[in-house]
Formats: C-alpha cells, sequence, structure tokens
C-alpha cells in the first residue's frame, strides 16, 4: 500500500525554540495533508487541513499563529511548532489523502519539549 | 465535544475469543465510518470501513456492523490473537470533497488479547 513518512519520528527541544515536523507522501500526490495531535492515552484530535498550494485549515481552538503548516507540494506538508512549551509534548501524526479519495496516515512524531 | 462515543474503554479477551467494540454517533451527516488499530508509538492502520448504505462488511476477521436507525456501529474482530493486542479507534467523517478525510475519532478501546 501507499507509505506515508514522517520525520524525525521523534524530537525533543527546549522550552521556546521551534520544531519543524515533515510529513511525506512517498508514491502518490496528496492533494490534501492532515495534521492530528495524539495525547498519551487519548484520541487523535484533527488540528488543521492543508491543500498543496493554498492556506492551511484550522479546527477550532488550534492556534494558527503557533501551528503552522506549509503544504508546498503534493507530496510534502511541513507543520511547524513555534515557541513550544511542555504542554506542547505531543504525538502529532499526519495523513494524506490522494486524488482517488484513499487516505494513509503516517508512523508518527513524538515531540518533547523540556 | 465527541461526536463519536466509543465503548469499552478496554477490553480483555481470551485468546479465540470475540473482541465487540461499539460506536454511536449523534450528526447523520456522517457517510463513512472507517475503524483504526494502532500499536504503541505507530500511527492508525485502517482495518475496515463502511457506508451508511450497508449493514454489514466483512473483512477476514474483522467485521462491521451498522445500525443506520439506532446510529450506531461495531467492530467484531472474531478468534481474537495476541497480536491484536492493540488500541481500536473508530471514526467517522462527513461527505463532500472538502470534508472527506477529516475523520472525527471515538476515543479509542485499548483491546487486550491473552494467550
Amino acid at each position: 500500500g501507499a507509505v506515508v513518512s514522517q520525520h524525525p519520528s521523534w524530537v525533543i527541544c527546549k522550552s521556546g525554540t521551534s520544531v519543524k515536523i515533515e510529513c511525506r507522501s512517498l508514491d502518490f500526490q496528496a492533494t490534501t495533508m492532515f495534521w492530528y495531535r495524539q495525547f498519551p492515552k487519548q484520541s487523535l484530535m484533527l488540528m488543521a487541513t492543508s491543500n498543496e498550494g493554498s492556506k492551511a485549515t484550522y479546527e477550532q481552538g488550534v492556534e494558527k499563529d503557533k501551528f503552522l503548516i506549509n503544504h508546498a507540494s503534493l507530496t510534502l506538508s511541513t507543520l511547524t511548532v513555534t515557541s513550544a512549551h511542555p504542554e506542547d509534548s505531543s504525538f502529532y501524526i499526519c495523513s494524506a489523502r490522494g486524488s482517488a479519495n484513499e487516505q494513509y496516515f503516517g508512523p508518527g512524531t513524538r515531540l518533547t519539549v523540556t | 465535544q465527541q461526536q463519536v462515543k466509543q465503548s469499552p474503554q478496554s477490553l480483555i479477551v481470551q485468546k479465540g475469543g470475540i473482541s465487540i467494540i461499539n460506536c454511536a454517533y449523534e450528526n447523520t451527516a456522517f457517510d463513512y465510518f472507517p475503524w483504526y488499530q494502532q500499536f504503541p508509538g505507530k500511527g492508525p492502520a485502517l482495518l475496515i470501513a463502511i457506508r451508511p448504505d450497508v449493514s454489514e462488511k466483512k473483512e477476514g476477521r474483522f467485521t462491521i456492523s451498522f445500525n443506520k436507525s439506532a446510529k450506531q456501529f461495531s467492530l467484531h474482530i472474531m478468534d481474537s490473537q495476541p497480536g491484536d493486542s492493540a488500541t481500536y479507534f473508530c471514526a467517522a467523517s462527513y461527505p463532500g470533497a472538502d470534508s472527506w478525510g477529516k475523520l472525527q475519532f471515538g476515543a479509542g478501546t485499548q483491546v487486550v488479547v491473552t494467550p
């Protein structure tokens, strides 16, 4: 099946710094990518939807200035957590949707802010 | 406010037994209902999915039962194996090109299959 990768798989950063997470669709073109956040022992919560070449759409309660999303190509979307704080520590998961509406999740990125 | 309610929170089943997880939704506009399996530290993987015009779908040991009038759907895992021990999430999605893929997830069910 199609593969979606994320990089890095885990990252530790200091409070106040920014960290970028990449999501790539490896063998199909993703017209749309979604970013989810999952806290330990909890469900996945949709953060935002990004379409290639346009601004991301954020879910209610998600700070768009804090979670910067860029979808510059049909195979790459990035999520930048700006001025990270310990409460941003979470598991960030992307999913990619292809032209035939197939959807695949990435393996996730574990962010720990110290 | 969770739009998809999932139960139970956890489940222990013996090897060879049947695991049953239930979900309920309120919004009748949902038109796509997938189930995902997630192992610790990994992204979710699609198991099986159903649309409201079908009452049951079976793929291998996994079966979805869908009750449109009751706004409920369930996952049955037959002949449960220790390798099935994972967290299972139900989800729902709205129709339309702009909404497809924007999943509303249930709270998850941790399934443990004992040998």
